[in-house]
């Protein structure tokens, strides 16, 4: 089982819906990122999270640390927003803390 | 600079060839990390630099990949006599600091070992 869990693994949506996408982990964390990253693109760091909730825009991130899950929201999802999302692990284990664990990461499709 | 800068951008390698891959991270930032990353699959750590120490290279596949950073800022990854399962592309990203910061990442460098 991979540390860093995604789902769903392919999402397509149309343009305006809501959108969620999930993350678990299983190991503890110093903190949770999200990262955006289109084809051919490299690594936008979206949100750095280690409790609560934080919004950018349409985007809003939460985390839930005792169920170590996380979800990035994106309302009024727009064709733009097509891309892979992942979530990634800061992990919390001492010497090792800089290192990021990734998902597999989640592909967008929003259409028009 | 303002970002991460990575070059070249796609590197097509014949097997055996070596390869050296840049990566100018922003100015000032402490970390330097490089990320493997395979086609439809997550980055995976290869090395990591806190200024010109390279304090973990656990990540390194084989002893063919070796990265340097000499005077803190620049770092190269040379991978030397490729082989088609080194295709892949190569992420860096840096940090201000080694814990809780913000990463940035670069584009990345697409190469292939045909």
């Amino acid at each position: 089982k991979n540390e860093v869990e995604q789902s769903p693994q392919n999402l397509t949506a149309q343009e305006g819906e809501f959108i969620t996408i999930n993350c678990s982990y299983s190991v503890g964390i110093s903190a949770l990122h999200w990262l955006q990253q289109h084809p051919g693109g490299g690594i936008v760091s979206l949100f750095m999270l280690s409790s609560g909730k934080k919004k950018h825009g349409r985007l809003i991130a939460t985390i839930n640390i005792q169920e170590k899950h996380s979800s990035l929201h994106i309302t009024a999802s727009h064709p733009r927003d097509s891309a892979v999302y992942i979530c990634a692990a800061s992990r919390d284990s001492g010497g090792s803390n800089y290192k990021l664990t990734f998902g597999k990461g989640t592909l967008l499709t929003v259409n028009p | 600079g303002a970002g991460v800068s990575q070059s070249p951008r796609y590197k097509v390698a014949k097997r055996g060839q070596d390869v050296a891959l840049r990566c100018d991270p922003i100015s000032g930032h402490v970390s330097l990390f490089w990320y493997q990353q395979a086609l439809g699959q997550g980055p995976e750590f290869l090395t990591y630099f806190q200024n010109e120490a390279q304090l973990d290279k656990s990540g390194l596949p084989s002893d063919r990949f070796f990265a340097e950073r000499p005077e803190g800022s620049v770092s190269t990854l040379k991978i030397q006599r490729t082989q088609q399962e080194d295709s892949a592309v190569y992420l860096c990203a840096s940090s201000l600091a080694h814990r809780n910061y913000g990463y940035t990442f670069g584009s990345g460098t697409r190469l292939t070992v045909v």
